[in-house]
C-alpha cells in the first residue's frame, strides 16, 4: 500500500529563522504529484506547495520551498523567515492513480509546527 | 469565487441520532472528496465522487456510513444511527480534475460532529 511518512510530530522555529519539515512517500507510479497543506487552529486546509514528479526543478512559492529528491521519496517543505502566522498543523500528501484513473491523494498525520517570538 | 461551503459547522448530537452533514463543492469542479479527521487517526478518506458517481468508498467505515451526490452541487454524509466514537471533523473537498492532473483539492471548512 502506497504510504506518506512524516517523521516529525513537533517541530518549533525561532520567528524569523528557517525551519524544514520532512516527508517521505513510497509509490510504485512513475507520474504523481505531491502537496504541503497547512492546518492553522482556525482549521482549515490550505494547500501550501504542489510538485509534479516529472519536475526536476523544486517548487517555490514565496517563503515556501521543497527539497525533491525523487530517487529518495522525499519531499520536504522548506520555510524560510518564519512567522508567527506560520504556526499550524503541516500536511504532506501523494497522489494515487486508481484503476479507473481517478487520483485521489494519500496523507501523512501530520507535523506540528510552532513559532516563538 | 465562494470556495466549499460545509454545514453545519458544528453539531452536537445525542448518540443513536441521525446526523446528516451536506457540503456544496466549488461551481465546475467535477470531483467531491468526504474526510473524517481525528487526533489518533489523522486525516482518512471515506469516500469520493467523479461526476456525481461513487468511485471509492473503501474507507466509509461500516454500513452506518452513507454519501450521496444527487447532482453537481451537492452533497450529503448521512450516520444513522450516530455513535460516540464518530465524533470527529468532517472535511469535505473539492476538484476540478479536468483542469489537469496537478490540480489540488480545495477544502471546506469542515464540520466538527460531537456525539454524547
Amino acid at each position: 500500500a502506497q504510504t506518506v511518512t512524516q517523521s516529525q510530530p513537533e517541530m518549533s522555529v525561532q520567528e524569523a529563522e528557517t525551519v524544514t519539515l520532512s516527508c517521505t512517500y513510497d509509490t510504485s507510479e512513475s507520474d504523481y504529484y505531491l502537496f504541503w497543506y497547512k492546518q492553522p487552529p482556525s482549521r482549515q486546509m490550505i494547500l501550501v506547495i504542489r510538485q509534479e514528479a516529472y519536475k526536476q526543478q523544486n517548487a517555490t512559492e514565496n517563503r515556501f520551498s521543497v527539497n525533491f529528491q525523487k530517487a529518495a521519496k522525499s519531499f520536504s517543505l522548506k520555510i524560510s523567515d518564519s512567522q508567527l502566522g506560520d504556526a499550524a498543523m503541516y500536511f504532506c500528501a501523494s497522489t494515487l492513480l486508481n484503476a479507473g484513473n481517478n487520483r485521489k491523494l494519500i496523507w501523512g498525520l501530520g507535523t506540528s509546527l510552532a513559532v516563538n517570538p | 469565487d465562494a470556495g466549499v461551503i460545509q454545514s453545519p459547522r458544528h453539531e452536537v448530537t445525542e448518540m443513536g441520532q441521525e446526523v446528516t452533514l451536506r457540503c456544496k463543492p466549488i461551481s465546475g469542479h467535477n470531483s467531491l472528496f468526504w474526510y473524517r479527521q481525528t487526533m489518533m487517526r489523522g486525516l482518512e478518506l471515506l469516500i469520493y465522487f467523479n461526476n456525481n458517481v461513487p468511485i471509492d468508498d473503501s474507507g466509509m467505515p461500516e454500513d452506518r456510513f452513507s454519501a450521496k451526490m444527487p447532482n453537481a452541487s451537492f452533497s450529503t454524509l448521512k450516520i444513522q444511527p450516530s455513535e460516540p466514537r464518530d465524533s470527529a471533523v468532517y472535511f469535505c473537498a473539492s476538484r476540478d480534475q479536468g483542469a489537469g492532473r496537478n490540480q489540488p483539492q480545495h477544502f471546506g471548512d469542515g464540520t466538527r460532529l460531537s456525539i454524547l
